[in-house]
């Protein structure tokens, strides 16, 4: 099953407008990582959180990471159109030690309208 | 600098035909390498990864098959296409640190 889903599997907001993505796992893990995929391209990492972590913060993107809820969040503060794309979250499950495997996530499609 | 590489960026071809699909990194030396899948609109299904040359697991059982016949150079294959084969495929590569750096993807179409 997957493990990571995020929510909402689309979002459209205005140029300027704060973007909230959120992303919920099942197992216990090492850390969670978020991704953004332009269209019809490779996948880029944005940010990694780690288990211990709480908040991080990148330029214009803030994670939290809520451990005893299995879940965490995405924000894109004065969003802009080129922020348009899908973001992912992957996890690196605790059980995976030594494997180096993440699981991603189904997606947000977020829309930026100019 | 590091850069990984993926080719052909799009095919074509008709069910029950041989595929080879190719990813190359540059600039690092042993990574762990990744083959995904990615449907229409949906997340990334892990199909292979590997650790080093010759060392390949599988994730996914289906009629696709993978290889490292060198260190920075891993090669997804199949025998026979089938029409469910067509997807986005995207290699990736991890050093170190448990980030995945992706390359472009191939865009592949079984008719």
């Amino acid at each position: 099953s997957q493990q990571g889903e995020e929510d909402p599997q689309a979002l459209s907001i205005q140029e300027g407008e704060n973007a909230t993505m959120n992303c919920s796992y099942k197992t216990s893990i090492n850390n969670l990582q978020w991704y953004r995929q332009n269209s019809g391209r490779g996948l880029v990492h944005l940010i990694l959180i780690r288990s211990n972590e709480r908040e991080k913060h990148s330029g214009r993107l803030r994670v939290t990471l809520d451990t005893s809820k299995k879940s965490s969040s995405l924000l894109i503060t004065a969003s802009r159109a080129a922020d348009t794309a899908s973001y992912f979250c992957a996890t690196d499950a605790a059980s995976n030690f030594g494997n180096e495997k993440l699981t991603f996530g189904t997606g947000t499609r977020l829309t930026i309208i100019p | 600098s590091q850069t990984i590489h993926q080719w052909p960026a799009t095919l074509v071809q008709p069910v029950g035909s041989p595929l080879s699909l190719e990813c190359t990194v540059e600039g690092t030396s042993n990574p762990n390498l990744y083959w995904y899948r990615q449907a229409a609109g949906r997340g990334l299904q892990l199909l292979f990864y590997s650790v080093g040359i010759g060392q390949i697991s599988s994730e996914v059982p289906q009629n696709l098959s993978a290889s490292r016949p060198q260190d920075r150079q891993f090669i997804l294959s199949s025998k026979k296409l089938l029409l469910s084969d067509s997807g986005f495929y995207l290699c990736a590569y991890t050093q170190g640190w448990k980030t995945q750096y992706f390359g472009p993807g191939t865009r592949l179409l079984v008719l």
